[in-house]
C-alpha cells in the first residue's frame, strides 16, 4: 500500500493529452515538493518534473506539473508512442522522515 | 556527464548479506545528498534510504531500519549499501540516485539485481 495515490493506468490516443494524478496528506504533498518520473521498460526512473512543475533541461514542456492542497497531477500533450511508460509520483514525508512514492501509473498510448 | 554505476548485487541465500556500492563521476558528489530506492519485480518504486551530503544524517525506512545500512565515501566518490538477513521480499533491482534536497531524484543508475533464493 502506497502512501500516495495513483490511478493504475491511463490511455490516450496518439497527439491527445492524458492527466496523471496523485493524491497525499499534509504531511508529504501538503507541505514539500512533488516530482514526477517516468520509467520505460526495462530502464531505470527519470526524473521528469520536480519542485511541483519545473522540469529539468532536456524534459520537453509537453510534460507539466501542477500541485494544489495535498493532490498533485502530471500532464502530458501531443501524446507520442515514446511515452508509454511507467509514471510514478513521489516527495518525502515529513511525519515518517521518509521519501515516498505513488503505485505508479501504467500509461498506454493506443 | 552525471553517471551513477551500481555494483554488488547478486543470488544470495535467505538470511544472507551483501554490501552494495555506487561509483559516481560527473560531479561533485561531496555536495550532494544521496538515496537508495529498489524495486521488487513487477513491482513500483520503494525508497530506502537517504544519507546527506556529509553523511551526518541519514533517514530509513520502516521496512530496512536495523537491517540496512548506507554509507558514503565522499574522497572516493562512493556510496554504500550494507544489507542483512535478507529475505526473499527484499528481492528486487536497487538503484542509487542523486538527491536534490528530500523531495527530488535527479539522476539514478541502472541499478543492481539482488535475488534472495535458497
Amino acid at each position: 500500500q502506497s502512501v500516495l495515490t495513483q490511478p493504475p493506468s491511463v490511455s490516450a490516443a496518439p497527439g491527445q493529452k492524458v492527466t496523471i494524478s496523485c493524491s497525499g496528506s499534509s504531511s508529504n504533498i501538503g507541505n514539500n515538493y512533488v516530482s514526477w518520473y517516468q520509467q520505460l521498460p526495462g530502464t531505470a526512473p527519470k526524473l521528469l518534473i520536480y519542485d511541483n512543475n519545473e522540469r529539468p533541461s532536456g524534459i520537453p514542456d509537453r510534460f507539466s506539473g501542477s500541485q494544489s492542497g495535498t493532490s498533485a497531477t502530471l500532464d502530458i500533450t501531443g501524446l507520442q508512442a515514446g511515452d508509454e511508460a511507467d509514471y510514478y509520483c513521489g516527495t518525502w514525508d515529513t511525519s515518517l522522515s521518509v521519501g515516498v512514492f505513488g503505485g505508479g501509473t501504467k500509461l498506454t498510448v493506443l | 556527464e552525471v553517471q551513477l554505476v551500481e555494483s554488488g548485487g547478486g543470488l544470495v541465500q535467505p538470511g544472507g548479506s551483501l554490501r552494495l556500492s555506487c561509483a559516481a563521476s560527473g560531479f561533485t558528489f561531496s555536495s550532494y545528498e544521496m538515496s537508495w530506492v529498489r524495486q521488487a519485480p513487477g513491482k513500483g518504486l520503494e525508497w530506502l534510504l537517504y544519507i546527506s551530503s556529509s553523511g551526518t544524517t541519514i533517514y530509513y525506512a520502516d521496512s530496512v531500519k536495523g537491517r540496512f545500512t548506507i554509507s558514503r565515501d565522499n574522497a572516493k566518490n562512493s556510496l554504500s549499501l550494507q544489507v542483512n538477513s535478507l529475505t526473499a521480499e527484499d528481492t528486487a533491482v536497487y538503484y542509487c540516485a542523486r538527491a536534490l534536497g528530500g523531495d527530488s531524484l535527479d539522476s539514478w543508475g541502472p541499478g543492481t539485481l539482488v535475488t534472495i533464493s535458497s
